[in-house]
């Protein structure tokens, strides 16, 4: 089994700064690898896939990067909007997600 | 509008079972691999299984099989996930999520794209 693991658990940032996300997986999932946004009390959101490729209708303040078994997720500049948890997701063998990081407002 | 309604959810004691239903609508439902997701109370999100498009493969997440089947119906649009011998450990909000699209014999998965609103599951004496 593919064990993705999602670095920091939390963070702190305030509106208008960067955040850069982490996510390993413990082996090569190539480029099959999914990002989702989730806000209290709502579902998933899908904000990337294919590492990189942006979903329908997510801003370009988003962004991924990474192949193989090192990924990240950048938002460029923290809207009050984004502040949430954030997973990642192999799809390359079975299906297994990341345990998530918090984006707290600093 | 594409949609997915989840439901069936509730309070089962310890050992019992619960079927959940998935309605979709506005997609071509029989093209699409289609899986649950599960969430248990302040915690991440867990794959539990998935359906091929025409319902010739179930996959399941080790924590569940053996215990949970998952079923189609095309003709109904409609996806169901039958619980047995639940336990304390099951409680959690179950998402349907649209997986792989399927066409001339090829299917491809750009992430779960459309996701059910939930239906909460308790396991409890």
């Amino acid at each position: 089994e593919i064990v993705m693991t999602q670095s920091p658990a939390s963070l702190s940032v305030s509106p208008g700064e960067r955040a850069t996300l982490s996510c390993w997986a413990s082996q090569s999932v190539s480029n099959n690898l999914a990002w989702y946004q989730q806000k209290p009390g709502q579902t998933p959101r899908l904000l990337i896939y294919g590492a990189s490729t942006r979903a329908t209708g997510i801003p370009a303040r988003f962004s991924g990067s990474g192949s193989g078994t090192e990924f990240t997720l950048t938002i460029s500049s923290l809207q009050s909007e984004d502040f949430a948890v954030y997973y990642c997701q192999q799809y390359d063998s079975w299906l297994n997600f990341g345990g998530g990081t918090k984006v707290e407002i600093k | 509008e594409v949609q997915l309604v989840e439901s069936g959810g509730g309070l089962v004691q310890p050992g019992g079972s619960l079927r959940l239903s998935c309605a979709a609508s506005g997609f071509t439902f029989s093209s699409y691999w289609m899986n649950w997701v599960r969430q248990a109370p302040g915690k991440g999100l867990e794959w539990v299984a998935n359906i091929k498009q025409d319902g010739s493969g179930e996959y399941f997440a080790d924590s569940v099989k053996g215990r949970f089947t998952i079923s189609r119906d095309n003709a109904k649009n409609s996806l169901h996930l039958q619980m047995n011998s639940l336990r304390a450990d099951d409680t959690a909000v179950y998402y349907c999520a649209r997986g792989r699209y399927c066409s001339g014999g090829s299917c491809y998965l750009a992430g779960f794209a459309v996701w059910g609103q939930g239906t909460r599951v308790t396991v409890s004496s």
